[in-house]
């Protein structure tokens, strides 16, 4: 099975401007999770998808929002970025109703805002 | 809510020596616990888990863990460094009940001499 991808692999915005990232899970995986990752904040939880409904959500502004479409695609989208904004976008996938049991990431999209 | 505390933010080891990478967890509820790997420019890559079974958990290229409820404890142990193991590497547990999301320790990067 092909693993997770994410496109585009990289991308440079410039502030105020708006972004949107995609990522495709794995052949019959159901569950989609974003993560942003930056040196000084870390590895940080965005939101969970099941069943195109968001289950959870992480503790970042509204600028930040996902969806994911019945074939099980998602994309987030960042709005007005802002400098802080750049990161290494990482999407997970997983088989199973609890998806950070067993979650595949993706290789991410490298955000670089000016 | 949970959290992991990684100790040692950069470790460096000869080649062929052991690798002991640390991780302290605090946790609310029975916590399943996980060490991922992330090479240069790539995605996290499930090194072993913890899931309340048993509490020494084999992984992938040599690694263990062992899970010690005591000391709220799960450190990852490799006997005989690999050149190839130098990367970077994460401590997760799981955030909420319903095994959703995870929350990443800040990272260890692993450092091995020739």
């Amino acid at each position: 099975k092909a693993g997770v991808t994410q496109t585009p692999r990289y991308l440079i915005k410039t502030r105020g401007q708006q972004v949107t990232l995609s990522c495709s899970p794995i052949s019959g995986h159901r569950s989609v999770s974003w993560y942003q990752q930056t040196p000084g904040q870390g590895l940080q939880f965005l939101f969970e998808y099941f069943s195109e409904t968001q289950r959870n959500k992480g503790n970042f502004p509204g600028r930040f929002s996902g969806r994911q479409f019945s074939n099980s695609r998602s994309e987030m989208n960042v709005s007005t970025l802002e400098l802080g904004d750049s990161a290494l976008y990482l999407c997970a996938s997983s088989p199973t109703d609890r998806g950070a049991e067993t979650q595949y990431f993706g290789p991410g999209t490298r955000l670089l805002v000016l | 809510a949970q959290s992991v505390t990684q100790l040692g933010s950069h470790v460096s080891v000869s080649e062929g020596a052991l690798v002991l990478l640390r991780c302290n967890y605090s946790s609310s509820v029975p916590p399943y616990l996980f060490w991922y790997v992330q090479y240069p420019n790539q995605g996290l890559q499930l090194l072993l888990k913890y899931t309340s079974a048993a509490t020494l958990v084999k992984g992938i290229n040599g690694f263990e863990a062992e899970f010690k409820k005591s000391e709220t404890s799960f450190h990852l142990t490799k006997p005989s460094a690999h050149m190839s193991d130098a990367a970077e590497y994460f401590c997760a547990v799981t955030a909420d009940t319903g095994r959703r999301a995870l929350t990443f320790g800040s990272g260890t990067r692993l450092q091995v001499q020739p």
